[in-house]
């Protein structure tokens, strides 16, 4: 089955700072979703990736698929506080059944 | 607002219960997924329905069933319940083409269930 590792676990910015979280996957991606959690509420959907080299953006948040497609980076630039909260990557399995990585918890210092 | 919506928000109930979790697709979308989160599993897939048949399962266990109606609507149905199924459950839905799961999901907000 398809295994899907982010890192890091967790990440505390300051706001106004960079980051990249990442997500491996143990097989050829076909879809990767980005989603954003707040805790204890839904997901909210950022970004799907599918094409190797594949690169999106979406105001201060850039999503690429590598071109293995076995992993994807997630960067977010200037953070802001708006910006916290857990990010999960997403991918479809083999039996059409879909998983998701353990999430990295951003904390963002004003 | 993703245009999913769940029922309850919250439930409390007693270990041996069963409870049903109802969710509503966003319109015109043919299928329905549910979810698991807990804090030790993360987000586990359970199972899929694509208009109205089930499609996809996951890590669902065999004291939970869920059908899809007529209307598209679906229902998680949680038996036997014990200590460790507490947890957020989530339904998305998504217009797939084909009825596959390769395609952005939208989450409704979560049932939070607590057994005691």
């Amino acid at each position: 089955s398809q295994e899907l590792e982010q890192s890091p676990q967790s990440l505390i910015v300051q706001e106004g700072k960079n980051l990249t979280i990442n997500c491996t996957s143990s097989k050829t991606l076909y879809g990767l979703y980005w989603y954003k959690q707040k805790y204890g509420e839904g997901l909210i959907f950022l970004m799907m990736l599918q094409k190797g080299g594949e690169e999106k953006s979406h105001e201060k948040i850039t999503a690429k698929l590598d071109e293995k497609k076995q992993q994807s980076s997630l960067h977010i630039t200037a953070s802001q506080p708006s910006h916290a909260g857990i990010y999960l990557c997403g991918a479809a399995g083999g039996n059409n059944d879909m998983r998701f990585g353990a999430g990295t918890r951003l904390t963002v210092k004003p | 607002d993703s245009g999913v919506t769940q029922t309850p928000k919250h439930l409390i109930t007693a270990t041996g219960q069963r409870v049903t979790l109802r969710c509503s697709p966003r319109s015109g979308d043919l299928s329905v997924y549910w979810y698991q989160q807990s804090l030790d599993q993360g987000l586990q897939f359970l199972i899929q329905y694509y208009n109205g048949e089930e499609r996809a399962k996951g890590n669902i266990l065999e004291r939970f069933s869920a059908q899809q109606f007529p209307d598209l609507h679906s229902e998680l149905n949680l038996s036997s319940l014990e200590l460790g199924d507490s947890a957020l459950y989530f339904c998305a839905s998504s217009f797939p083409l084909g009825g596959s799961v390769n395609n952005e999901q939208f989450f409704g907000p979560g049932t939070r269930l607590t057994v005691l």
